[in-house]
């Protein structure tokens, strides 16, 4: 059974870019949520997708979006990257219900 | 103040000992708690999750929740070095909620 999947691992993007990072939920889940996290921080919740529809967000910019497919994978869009952006981005999945969430491995994201 | 708060470390111990991490926290709405384990460059790794109060024991970990004081411990026995990592206190409202992370302890364990 396949977990949560990221991509890509890693990338270097230039200040005032565009980034789109991608993932897939584990095997059944149908919820995911994204998380920012800093060097030498905790992560910070950015919005959760549920039935394709933006269910709870943090304290994160319009910079920020999201989008979720039929299949339930997902992906986290930043605009006009700054340098803060910096940080390794999780995704996590689980069901709505009696369950708990479930990482990936994380795309770290440099912005020079 | 943060809705939870975590000794950032670095906490180094020797091999075979008893560990003792803590966090404390403000939000008595909080019903769901977890430890994570982080190795470096890694996503979190989920531990021990238990719902409200009590103690749940797994192995060599033993996870413990006082909501009266919310205050929440995870204790490591015979300590390896491979248990070497940032542990992340965490917990939330609903099982589907957002999570609210602490900062992290830095564990190191000493051959």
């Amino acid at each position: 059974d396949a977990g949560v999947t990221q991509s890509p691992t890693h990338l270097i993007k230039t200040r005032g870019q565009q980034v789109t990072l991608r993932c897939s939920p584990k095997s059944g889940h149908d919820t995911v949520s994204w998380y920012q996290q800093a060097l030498g921080q905790g992560p910070q919740f950015i919005f959760q997708y549920y039935e394709e529809e933006e269910r709870q967000r943090g304290n994160f910019p319009d910079r920020f979006s999201g989008h979720q497919f039929p299949n339930y994978s997902s992906e986290l869009n930043v605009n006009a990257l700054l340098l803060g952006d910096s940080a390794l981005y999780l995704c996590a999945s689980s069901l709505q219900g009696p369950d708990t969430q479930y990482f990936g491995p994380g795309t770290r994201l440099t912005v020079l | 103040q943060k809705e939870v708060e975590q000794d950032p470390g670095p906490l180094s111990v020797p091999e075979g000992a008893i560990v003792s991490l803590n966090c404390t926290y403000s939000n008595s709405a909080f019903q769901y708690f977890m430890w994570y384990r982080q190795y470096s460059r890694k996503g979190p790794e989920l531990l021990m999750y238990t719902y409200s109060s009590g103690n749940k024991e797994d192995g060599r970990f033993t996870a413990q929740v006082d909501k009266s004081s919310k205050y929440i411990s995870l204790f490591i026995r015979d300590s390896q070095p491979s248990d070497s990592a940032t542990y992340l206190c965490a917990m939330t409202y609903s099982s589907a909620s957002k999570i609210i992370f602490g900062s992290g302890t830095r564990l190191s364990i000493r051959p």
